[in-house]
């Protein structure tokens, strides 16, 4: 079975500043997809940014942007010009190609201090 | 937005009631997902809707079934709640699977008392 692994259960960043949280997973596929989610304070579930594995270029959302890594099985969220408003809990997932339900990892809280 | 609405919002019941949370959808998405969430354990698939009386477990299943009889419900039941079952349950859909994301509900925070 596949799994998401988020070893940051809390982040803390100074606004302004630059943070980013890593995401390991694993899978035997060579297609798939990998989102992560950001959840505020009214839980309601966002897609920040999603990057095909079959891509080499990294996606960029904005102040958003991943570094992923296929061998290394590595999907990290640089968050850059930290805003109080990113303050949330984040969430990795994947999805294998097909009908497979999104898999998530257990979540990484930020915090942002002024 | 993708027009996804769960309802109740919010319920307390009692132990070894049924309780039954149901998700709507507008947009007419293929595929249907009950989650959990629960601190320290992410979101936990529960049960899940690949087309209209097309469903299958997850990861979670124990306690709970699901019902779709219609492309736009996707209705979770809790036979017997128990307190484990506390939870916020959040509803997602797809259009379809792989590369496309998963929209979600506002979540439904069900305790049992």
């Amino acid at each position: 079975a596949q799994t998401v692994t988020q070893s940051q259960p809390e982040m803390s960043v100074q606004e302004a500043e630059t943070v980013t949280l890593s995401c390991t997973y694993d899978t035997s596929e060579s297609d798939y997809y990998l989102f992560w989610y950001k959840q505020p304070p009214s839980r309601q579930m966002i897609l920040v940014i999603r990057q095909e594995a079959y891509k080499q270029q990294n996606a960029t959302e904005n102040r958003f942007s991943v570094n992923f890594q296929k061998a290394a099985k590595s999907f990290s969220l640089k968050i850059s010009d930290s805003q109080l408003g990113d303050a949330a809990m984040y969430f990795c997932a994947y999805s294998p190609s097909g009908n497979t339900p999104l898999v998530f990892g257990k979540g990484t809280r930020l915090s942002v201090i002024a | 937005d993708a027009g996804i609405t769960q309802s109740p919002r919010h319920k307390v019941t009692e132990t070894g009631t049924p309780v039954t949370l149901r998700c709507h959808q507008t947009e007419n998405h293929r595929y249907m997902y009950w989650y959990r969430q629960d601190p320290g354990h992410g979101l936990r698939l529960i049960h899940y809707s690949y087309g209209v009386k097309d469903t299958d477990k997850g990861e979670v299943s124990d306690g709970y079934s699901v019902s779709r009889s219609k492309t736009e419900d996707f209705l979770l039941t809790l036979e017997s709640a128990t307190s484990s079952q506390t939870s916020v349950y959040f509803c997602a859909t797809r259009p379809s699977g792989g590369n496309t994301e998963a929209f979600f509900g506002q979540g439904t925070r069900l305790t049992v008392v």
